[in-house]
């Protein structure tokens, strides 16, 4: 099994609708959460963390995380083309110091 | 403010030919990353540095060298190039304790 797991995708949803984006983790001891949104030929950029239970909300992007199933989501309301990128989840590593594991990323396009 | 800079943007190699990847911060942060990118793999990383003097192996760390020169900046030498280290590398960095990573625009390297 793999440490972090996502669906590849493309995920195609049309302009102003919810897109949904999932994560899985192994590590039961993982705390923190982050995705990452990647346009094509560009470095990743952090877009939202979540270390609770629970819904966060920024904008238009809300992060969701389950630590007892061990998921984690991404929503994005009001999807917009210029939202069309990569999507990659990533999960702190319990091994004591500040390693990431990142999941293979979720295709997002967004059509007009 | 830069940010995090990575030279060179775009490399070509020959099989056996070194080189060394730069990575440089103005963030004042203390622990650096190394990753490289393969398509379907996601990113994975090849070495970090936790505080200036310091470096360890990432989950591919064999082929590759690392120097932590100074608080700012963290190099990647490969030694003897291979086609297998075709990839795009990126560097990152998050202040020490957290888990937020940044990362620079990244070096495409080809070798053939």
């Amino acid at each position: 099994q793999k440490e972090v797991e996502q669906n590849s995708g493309p995920l195609s949803v049309p302009e102003g609708a919810i897109a949904s984006l999932n994560c899985t983790y192994s590590d039961r001891g993982s705390q923190s959460f982050f995705w990452y949104r990647q346009y094509s030929g560009k470095s990743p950029e952090l877009i939202m963390f979540i270390y609770s239970n629970g819904d966060k909300e920024d904008g238009r992007f809300t992060a969701q995380l389950n630590k007892a199933s061990q998921y984690v989501s991404l929503l994005i309301r009001d999807s917009q083309p210029s939202d069309s990128a990569t999507y990659l989840c990533a999960v702190n590593l319990n091994t004591g110091f500040q390693k990431l594991v990142f999941g293979t990323g979720t295709r997002l396009l967004v059509s007009p | 403010n830069a940010g995090v800079t990575q030279t060179p943007k775009f490399q070509v190699l020959k099989t056996g030919q070194s080189m060394t990847l730069q990575c440089a911060q103005d963030m004042n942060h203390n622990s650096m990353y190394w990753y490289r990118q393969d398509p379907g793999m996601g990113l994975r990383l090849i070495y970090y540095s936790a505080s200036e003097g310091t470096t360890d192996k990432g989950e591919v760390p064999n082929g590759y060298n690392v120097s932590r020169l100074n608080k700012r900046e963290f190099s990647l030498r490969l030694e003897s190039a291979a086609p297998s280290q075709t990839s795009v590398y990126f560097c990152a960095t998050a202040t020490y304790g957290s888990y937020e990573q940044y990362f620079g625009p990244g070096t495409r390297l080809t070798v053939t």
